[in-house]
């Protein structure tokens, strides 16, 4: 069974741009969830969706935005981007259908952004 | 609100030496706790997780965490280091979403 893949692996964009990340998670799973990594910040989450409707935000301005498909691929777009923003954003999936999270997540490798 | 306190941001053992990472929580209501592994360049790798079931946990990798209520901790444990462990390790809890603490760093002397 293929994990959890993320595309693309490194990305420098310049800042004021904006970018769009890309998850694909288990098959089966339906609940795609974004974090963000930075060695000031730790591990913070973004948003969870399932079944292609946002189901949990965390505290992050509205430059960030998600969404997900019919086929439970999931996307996030960071729009204007800030030197602050450079970070390995991860993608977690898994398999459980209740918002509890009782279930194992599982995670892609990342993508490595760099804003310059 | 739930939330994860991983006390040292570094530990350093030598090979064969017991490992020990503190993970002290605080949640509300009956927790979900997990501790995963980040290696360089990398994603995170689940090495056990608590859901109710039993107070002690075994992993993989050798790994073991015991959930005790009234001093609210997850602490992580392995008998022998090797030196395949070197690595980042993050305890989190859980409810609706995971929350991750600071991560402690591992490294293994020779």
């Amino acid at each position: 069974k293929a994990g959890v893949t993320q595309t693309p692996r490194y990305l420098i964009k310049t800042r004021g741009q904006q970018v769009t990340l890309s998850c694909s998670p288990i098959s089966g799973h339906r609940s795609v969830s974004w974090y963000q990594q930075t060695p000031g910040q730790g591990l913070q989450f973004l948003f969870e969706y399932f079944s292609e409707t946002q189901r949990n935000k965390g505290n992050f301005p509205g430059r960030f935005s998600g969404r997900q498909f019919s086929n439970s691929r999931s996307e996030m777009n960071v729009s204007t981007l800030e030197l602050g923003d450079s970070a390995l954003y991860l993608c977690a999936s898994r398999p459980g259908t209740g918002g509890v999270w009782d279930t194992e997540a599982f995670f892609g490798q990342g993508t490595r952004l760099t804003v310059v | 609100a739930q939330s994860v306190t991983q006390l040292g941001s570094h530990v350093s053992v030598s090979e064969g030496a017991l490992v020990l990472l503190r993970c002290n929580y605080s949640s509300s209501v009956p927790p979900y706790l997990f501790w995963y592994v980040q290696y360089p360049n990398q994603g995170l790798q689940l090495l056990l997780k608590y859901t109710s079931a039993a107070t002690l946990v075994k992993g993989i990798n050798g790994f073991e965490a015991e959930f005790k209520k009234s001093e609210t901790s997850f602490h992580l444990t392995k008998p022998s280091a090797h030196m395949s462990d070197a690595a980042e390790y993050f305890c989190a809890v859980s409810v609706q979403k995971l929350v991750f603490g600071q991560g402690t760093r591992l490294t293994i002397n020779p």
